[in-house]
């Protein structure tokens, strides 16, 4: 069964400064990973998705990677700001008869002002 | 493009009792997913519809059931209500059941007195 884990559970750090968020997951064959933000009472939206077969995937500030081999994925944030302050999920799509998402129990990230 | 809408937004039940959630996805998007989100669970996945056949189902009770129309709108329905079942039903599209990145709603929170 396939288990994803997310490492801190909390992350506070001022303004402006680059983080790394981590994700790890128990079986490599997965389709893809993806990376959500969750505002508090409100839905998931995507930040990243990397298949695969990608390595890495960027989008503005953010930056994800992918390590299928090490079950291992992390979401870089560079020059953070209170805006990004949000819960950040990472899921897996696993393949075979169970096509579903996988998630982790998330990162609660604070960025003061 | 209009996004995934969900209704009602809240949602106040009593025991025993039973309930429906509607989703509808992004025009022209034929695969929506269910997902439960709990602080004790958190996300876990519910079923998946595609062209108004369900591909998969998690590992709930039969008690919490689904359906998905020929406009690819879908509905979740949840008979004799439990206090467990109190949570943030949130709904899933994308465009086929591809490795393409799932748009979200804003989720019906459920609660069950």
């Amino acid at each position: 069964k396939q288990e994803v884990t997310q490492i801190p559970a909390a992350l506070s750090v001022p303004e402006g400064e680059n983080l790394v968020l981590n994700c790890s997951f128990t079986d490599s064959a997965i389709y893809n990973l993806q990376w959500f933000r969750q505002d508090p009472g409100k839905g998931l939206t995507s930040l990243l998705l990397i298949q695969s077969s990608q390595r890495e995937q960027t989008s503005g500030r953010l930056n994800a990677s992918l390590d299928k081999s090490s079950g291992r994925s992390t979401l870089y944030i560079a020059a953070s700001q209170p805006g990004d302050s949000a819960t950040y999920l990472c899921a897996v799509k696993v393949g075979g008869s169970a096509r579903q998402l996988t998630f982790g129990s998330g990162t609660q990230l604070t960025v003061l002002p | 493009k209009a996004g995934v809408t969900q209704t009602p937004r809240y949602l106040i039940k009593t025991r025993g009792q039973q309930v429906t959630l509607s989703c509808s996805p992004i025009s022209g998007h034929r695969s929506v997913s269910w997902y439960q989100q709990t602080p004790g669970q958190g996300l876990q996945f519910l079923f998946e519809y595609f062209s108004e056949t369900q591909r998969n189902k998690g590992n709930f009770p039969g008690r919490f059931s689904g359906r998905q129309f020929s406009n690819s709108r879908s509905e979740m329905n949840v008979s004799t209500l439990e206090l467990g079942d109190s949570a943030l039903y949130l709904c899933a599209s994308s465009f086929s059941d591809h490795n393409e990145k799932l748009f979200f709603g804003s989720g019906t929170q459920l609660s069950v007195l």
